[in-house]
């Protein structure tokens, strides 16, 4: 089975402070992804890539970059943590749309 | 661009009766459709898919999903649910044909009761 590995579950940030969360995938996928979730707002999408040191951006960017430098890992980076991204986010890896994604379990952020 | 609507934020039922758990998406040319659970504090999961073929599809755990072109749902229901179905179940479809971004609805929580 693919496996994807958010590297902590839970973090609690200052504001200001620059955060990196780390998603790493080992089957080889070319696209990752990073959504947050919010109730009652479902998964939003901050920014995908689909091959190393390739990126777009999603529906929600503001506030975030993104790093991949090798082909299985895709860094989420908050620049300067607010309050307002406090959240879960969960990264995802995929083939291809036909099969899905793969999900990590999810890093739930609190800033402070 | 697709979109997918869950129009029941919450489903609360009783263990052992039928459940049914509503999504629309926005286009009726042909797509791939998902439906991924999410259990407490854990990512999703992908529960099922249809990609072509029967318009009924089944996962592993009594779950199924029927594609309906005409009225653009992709609908899930289970005629008896566990104690252990209760989580967040989302609905997806790919964003646009030949892109790899899903967009996802807003998801439906089950609840079971004994």
């Amino acid at each position: 089975d693919v496996k994807v590995t958010q590297s902590s579950r839970y973090l609690v940030k200052r504001t200001g402070e620059k955060v990196f969360l780390e998603c790493v995938q080992d089957m080889d996928h070319e696209n990752m992804f990073w959504y947050r979730q919010d109730p009652g707002l479902g998964l939003r999408l901050i920014y995908f890539s689909y091959d190393v040191k390739m990126k777009e951006k999603g529906d929600i960017p503001e506030g975030y970059s993104v790093s991949r430098e090798k082909k299985e890992r895709f860094s989420l980076i908050l620049e300067s943590a607010s309050t307002n991204q406090t959240s879960m986010y969960l990264c995802a890896s995929s083939l291809s749309t036909v099969y899905g994604y793969t999900f990590g379990s999810g890093t739930r952020l609190t800033v402070v | 661009a697709q979109s997918v609507t869950q129009l029941d934020s919450q489903v609360p039922v009783f263990e052992e009766a039928p459940v049914e758990l509503r999504c629309n998406y926005s286009s009726s040319v042909s797509v791939y459709l998902f439906w991924y659970v999410q259990y407490p504090n854990q990512g999703l999961q992908l529960l099922l898919k249809y990609l072509s073929g029967s318009t009924l599809v089944e996962s592993i755990n009594g779950f199924e999903a029927e594609f309906n072109k005409s009225q653009t749902s992709f609908h899930l229901r289970k005629p008896s649910v566990h104690i252990s179905d209760t989580a967040e179940y989302f609905c997806a479809v790919p964003a646009r044909t030949g892109f790899q971004k899903l967009v996802f609805g807003t998801g439906t929580r089950l609840l079971v009761s004994p």
